[in-house]
């Protein structure tokens, strides 16, 4: 079945360790989105791909980074995790964009020690 | 900036009780509504969606919701909940402003009692 998967499902890391986060995609969507949701809050986009046009909210930290090797992979990399990022943070795609459905990957839970 | 709110934090119902979960959001422009569920142990998934037309969206698994553009509301409503309905979910916006992005509510959990 066409799907959008993450990996690991569960990530532990150390505070200020770096850390990559994987989502891949069976759907050839156009678009990538990262989510972080935080116990009982909404999921907050981090930022997002159309095609290679990386798109960042503003409010998104330094700290979080994003790459998109090919239609296929995202990657959100965590360089210096603070305890305050720990999260589930999810992957999303869509076929084009705002008028569209996105479809959510399982998530990721991260914890920082 | 485009907010959605969702009333209801938790919602305890029993069996085939009637549901209906509040959202608003603050947009004056065209906007596109979605309801998101998330299942115990599983991935958001979309339940229903609004982008024009019949302001009456009925979605899967006997969900419907209504949008109200003079209220900037768009309620959840089912007649007749089920055990299997227990989950967590989401209402979201998305304004024409050209931004690709989602706005979330905080989400409402459900809890439905046999």
């Amino acid at each position: 079945d066409a799907m959008v998967i993450q990996n690991p499902r569960y990530q532990v890391t150390q505070f200020g360790k770096p850390v990559t986060l994987s989502c891949s995609q069976t759907l050839n969507h156009n678009v990538m989105y990262w989510y972080q949701q935080k116990s009982s809050q909404a999921p907050k986009l981090l930022f997002h791909y159309y095609d290679k046009d990386f798109n960042n909210e503003a409010d998104t930290p330094d700290n979080f980074q994003s790459r998109r090797p090919n239609t296929s992979f995202c990657f959100l990399d965590i360089r210096s995790p603070g305890l305050g990022d720990a999260a589930m943070y999810l992957c999303a795609t869509s076929r084009q964009g705002h008028l569209e459905t996105q479809y959510f990957g399982p998530g990721t839970r991260l914890l920082v020690l | 900036a485009q907010s959605v709110s969702q009333h209801n934090h938790h919602v305890i119902l029993s069996e085939a009780a009637s549901l209906e979960l509040g959202c608003n959001y603050s947009y004056g422009g065209t906007v596109n509504l979605f309801w998101y569920v998330q299942y115990p142990g599983q991935h958001l998934q979309l339940l229903l969606k609004y982008f024009s037309g019949d302001p009456l969206v009925k979605g899967i698994k006997g969900f419907e919701a209504e949008f109200i553009k003079s209220k900037f509301s768009f309620n959840l409503r089912k007649p007749s909940v089920q055990w299997s309905d227990t989950a967590e979910y989401f209402c979201a916006v998305n304004a024409y402003t050209g931004r690709r992005a989602l706005t979330f509510g905080s989400g409402t959990r459900l809890q439905v009692q046999p």
